[in-house]
């Protein structure tokens, strides 16, 4: 089935020690996002491409960066990860259309731990 | 900036009953609500999704209604089940930016 994938499911890290989650998918969409989700609360975008074209958030930490090498990847790497950055991070994905995006599907999310 | 209300935050059922969600936005050019069931440890899955020129949407238990003049759209889920415990987000999708924004969320539980 055509899904968003995410691997790892559970990371854990070091105070400080940099990590790269991947996301893949299967829905040939163009768009891509990193969301990152606390506990009991909603989603956050952190930023999402059209396809190359890189859009951040303006609240979103230097510490997180992404790269898309092609249609079905896109990673986040967050370089020195602190406490504060524990989380839900989940990547989704959408249709651009002519008068702007498409529903937007998700992937399970990796949990990322920060000791 | 765009808002996305959403209540209540928690609600509890008994089994068979029906459970209704409400959530109200801000931006009056959102023109796509969808709805997400998010199970404990998992990704958000859409349920059920309208667009601005529908007033009401049905796929078996669930359903949705918009009302485009009060900005405000609700989820109404009959006959729950045990299963159909999570926690539901409502969002709405601003044209301009092309983001979802969010409600906060509301923490269903159906008891047996």
């Amino acid at each position: 089935d055509a899904m968003v994938i995410q691997n790892p499911r559970y990371q854990v890290t070091q105070f400080g020690k940099p990590v790269t989650l991947s996301c893949s998918q299967t829905l040939n969409h163009n768009v891509m996002y990193w969301y990152q989700q606390k506990s009991s609360q909603a989603p956050k975008l952190l930023f999402h491409y059209y396809d190359k074209d890189f859009n951040n958030e303006a609240d979103t930490p230097d510490n997180f960066q992404s790269r898309r090498p092609n249609t079905s990847f896109c990673f986040l790497d967050i370089r020195s990860p602190g406490l504060g950055d524990a989380a839900m991070y989940l990547c989704a994905t959408s249709r651009q259309t002519s008068g702007g995006t498409d529903t937007q599907y998700f992937g399970p999310g990796t949990r990322l731990t920060v000791l | 900036g765009e808002n996305v209300e959403q209540h209540p935050s928690t609600l509890s059922v008994q089994e068979g009953d029906s459970a209704v969600i409400k959530c109200t936005y801000s931006d009056s050019a959102s023109n796509y609500f969808p709805w997400y069931k998010q199970e404990l440890g998992k990704g958000p899955q859409l349920i059920i999704d309208i667009r601005s020129n529908v007033g009401e949407k049905k796929d078996q238990r669930i359903a949705v209604t918009l009302n485009k003049t009060a900005k405000h759209f609700s989820l109404h889920i009959t006959e729950t089940q045990p299963e159909d415990s999570a926690v539901y987000f409502c969002a709405a999708l601003t044209v301009n930016t092309d983001k979802l924004i969010f409600g906060t969320g509301t923490r269903l539980q159906v008891f047996p």
